[in-house]
């Protein structure tokens, strides 16, 4: 079964760091690009990142440029999301999703910053 | 970046009725237009890729069309099991990607 399973949310201060991972399962996870969309609560769906399949070409959001890092290691079949300098508006529910079509989605992970 | 203008914002429909969403790219994107479909509590679901082909599995009710800046999504017959939130996404600028504001649809 093709599956993403996100993890590493949870209650973080402003300014503080977290670090993301998504396990993919079921696909040869390294013939794809990945990507991280983001929904706060009540709000529409965010594209955060995306990186090829071989890292060779990474974007970011302009909201997370230069705080977020998306990484992946092919042989560990995972993609992370590093947050630095993390806003109460990065609260939101962290998807990871397959593909350029972005055809398999995980259940996400829920990220709130807050003091 | 690419901006994308999803309408409407909401709109209320009955059972059988033909319902349209329009999306527009603030610059040319070819076919690179997905479509998705988000029920309340879960991750969204892949409909629609390359602006006019449905994914496996799909019902073949919805539908989209377009290229260049102005793509539509239609079902053609409104059933009770589609209310939720539709989104159009673009990926013209890869790795980079832009999601349009969403559509939710209600059963009148």
């Amino acid at each position: 079964e093709v599956q993403l399973v996100e993890s590493g949310g949870g209650l973080v201060q402003p300014g503080r760091s977290l670090r993301l991972s998504c396990a993919a399962s079921g696909f040869t996870f390294d013939d794809y690009a990945m990507h991280w969309v983001r929904q706060a609560p009540g709000k529409g769906l965010e594209w955060v990142s995306g990186i090829s399949w071989n890292s060779g070409s990474i974007g970011y959001a302009d909201s997370v440029k230069g705080r977020f890092t998306i990484s992946r290691d092919n042989a560990k079949n995972s993609l992370y999301l590093q947050m630095n300098s993390l806003r109460a508006e990065d609260t939101a529910l962290y998807y990871c999703a397959k593909n350029y079509y972005m055809d398999v989605w995980g259940k996400g992970t829920t990220v709130t910053v807050s003091s | 970046d690419i901006q994308m203008t999803q309408s409407p914002s909401s709109l209320s429909a009955s059972v059988g009725d033909r319902v349209t969403i329009t999306c527009q790219a603030s610059q040319d994107i070819s076919n690179y237009l997905n479509w998705y479909q988000q029920k309340p509590g879960k991750a969204p679901k892949l409909l629609i890729y390359d602006a006019s082909n449905l994914e496996t599995g799909v019902p073949s009710r919805f539908s989209g069309s377009g290229s260049g800046t102005d793509f539509t999504f239609t079902i053609s017959s409104l059933q009770p099991e589609d209310i939720a939130t539709y989104y159009c996404q673009q990926y013209d600028n890869l790795p980079c990607s832009t999601f349009g504001g969403g559509t939710k649809v209600e059963i009148k």
